[in-house]
């Protein structure tokens, strides 16, 4: 069965130093998510991309945060400078398409820790 | 602006005993979707249902079954004879069409279920 791969799993890195995930969507999926979910709440969405196109990252902190999708396929997510309120889990995730009537696939997640 | 409460934080039963998990919703928009996730301890979260606003059918699926009322803007979800299996944090979430799909996530229950 087909699934979102993300990479590292965990990752703990102090402040001030920049971190990196990576994401592969399940082939053939055109839209891909990036979440990020505190300890004890729900995801919240970070960026959404539309093949390599950026659809929605209004709450995307881009003075640190930024995203990208090269080649529509697979996805990095940079944090630089880390800070300790970013210790968090990173869950990507990937549809086929834009819309309501697709469900959204996630991945295993980065679990981030800074000191 | 769309919003998910999930009121129970953690519920506790007893395997074998019947658990009803509850969602209640805010959207001011007239097409929108309703979800299902659970996230057991490995981190990934697992789609259960997705159900659209005009489908007020209720829905069974083996020892799951959920229960749709858009007069009370609730969309509950219950586990029949709970195993310890079921032990996870379940999600609630909402997309509306008129907010760019976005997925809403409540805050999530953590449902613990002992042999």
């Amino acid at each position: 069965e087909a699934e979102v791969a993300q990479s590292p799993r965990y990752k703990i890195t102090e402040k001030s130093q920049a971190v990196a995930f990576w994401c592969d969507p399940i082939s053939g999926h055109a839209t891909l998510y990036w979440y990020r979910q505190i300890l004890g709440q729900g995801p919240e969405l970070l960026v959404q991309f539309q093949d390599e196109s950026v659809v929605d990252d209004s709450q995307l902190p881009k003075d640190r945060f930024s995203a990208e999708r090269l080649k529509g396929v697979d996805s990095t997510l940079k944090i630089q400078p880390a800070e300790l309120g970013d210790s968090a889990m990173y869950l990507c995730a990937s549809s086929v398409n834009l819309g309501l009537s697709y469900e959204q696939y996630f991945g295993p997640g980065t679990r981030l820790t800074v000191t | 602006a769309q919003k998910v409460t999930q009121a129970q934080t953690e519920i506790s039963v007893v395997e074998k005993e019947d658990v009803t998990l509850d969602c209640v919703y805010e959207t001011r928009d007239t097409t929108y979707y309703l979800f299902w996730y659970k996230q057991p301890p490995s981190g990934e979260l697992v789609f259960l249902i997705r159900r659209n606003s005009f489908d007020e059918q209720n829905e069974i699926s083996g020892r799951y079954s959920w229960n749709f009322q858009k007069s009370t803007s609730s969309f509950n979800f219950t586990i029949t004879a709970s195993q310890v299996v079921d032990s996870a944090v379940y999600f609630c979430a909402l997309s509306e069409a008129n907010n760019n799909n976005d997925m809403r996530f409540g805050a999530g229950t953590r449902l613990t279920v002992k042999p």
